[in-house]
C-alpha cells in the first residue's frame, strides 16, 4: 500500500498570504489529523477528521481550518500567514474511529512564511 | 493541563549499546501510548505501541514498558545502531487526539 502522501512538500509564501496543503491517506483509513511541527514548540495538534466531519480541534486560532472529501482525502488551509506559521505541517491518517488506532505519518509540508 | 513529556533532550551511545529513552505522562486516564522515530527530513514512523492493560511489549530489537503508578514510559533498544540515529517521541493517544513529548535525540557514536 502506499502511504500517506502530502503535496506541496515545499512552500514559501508572504506575509498575508494564505495557503492550502494537502493530504491523501493511506487506502483504507478515513481518520486524518494534522500537526504543526516546529522547534520550539514540538508537534502540535490542529486537528482531526473522520468521515468527513471534524471530531476534534486543538489549540488554535481560526485561521487554521480544514476540511475532508468524501474519499478522505483532507486538505487545510492557513490564511492571513504570520511569520510564526513558518513549519512543518504533517498529515497522519488511521484506519477506522478507533481513539487509540495507529497513526501513519506522511513527509510533511515545509512551509515558509517570509 | 495534560502533558507527555522526556526526562532526556539528547542521548548518545555508543554503537552496539543500548539505549534507554524515557518518557513521562500526566493524563492517567490514556490508556495507549506510541513511540515514533522521526528522521531528519522525514514524518514520524511508529515504531511500538503499548496499551494500559500491559507493562511490557517487546518488538525487534525494541521495548516499551509502562509503569502505570508512576506514570511512566520507556523504549529500550538493543545493540544500538548508526540507523537508530534520530528524535524519538512518545505519544499519548485519547480523545481522537495524539499528545506528544517534546522528544529526545538519539546519536549513535561509530
Amino acid at each position: 500500500k502506499a502511504g500517506v502522501t502530502q503535496t506541496p512538500r515545499y512552500l514559501i509564501k508572504t506575509r498575508g498570504q494564505q495557503v492550502t496543503l494537502s493530504c491523501s491517506p493511506i487506502s483504507g483509513h478515513r481518520s486524518v489529523s494534522w500537526y504543526q511541527q516546529t522547534p520550539g514548540q514540538g508537534l502540535q495538534f490542529l486537528f482531526e477528521y473522520f468521515s468527513e466531519t471534524q471530531r476534534n480541534k486543538g489549540n488554535f486560532p481560526g485561521r487554521f481550518s480544514g476540511r475532508q472529501f468524501s474519499n478522505s482525502r483532507s486538505e487545510m488551509n492557513v490564511s492571513t500567514l504570520e511569520l510564526g506559521d513558518s513549519a512543518l505541517y504533517l498529515c497522519a491518517s488511521s484506519q477506522d474511529s478507533s481513539s487509540t488506532d495507529t497513526q501513519y505519518f506522511g513527509p510533511g509540508t515545509r512551509l515558509t512564511v517570509l | 493541563g495534560e502533558s507527555v513529556g522526556l526526562h532526556l533532550p539528547t542521548l548518545s551511545v555508543q554503537e552496539g549499546d543500548n539505549s534507554i529513552i524515557n518518557c513521562a505522562y500526566s493524563n492517567s486516564a490514556s490508556d495507549y501510548f506510541i513511540w515514533y522515530k522521526q528522521e531528519s527530513g522525514k514524518g514520524p514512523q511508529f515504531i511500538i505501541d503499548i496499551r494500559s492493560n500491559m507493562d511490557k511489549r517487546q518488538g525487534q530489537r525494541v521495548t516499551v514498558l509502562l509503569n502505570k503508578t508512576v506514570k511512566h514510559l520507556s523504549l529500550q533498544i538493543a545493540a544500538t545502531q548508526p540507523g537508530d540515529s534520530a528524535v524519538y517521541f512518545c505519544a499519548e493517544m485519547g480523545g481522537f487526539k495524539t499528545i506528544f513529548g517534546a522528544g529526545t535525540r538519539l546519536f549513535v557514536k561509530a
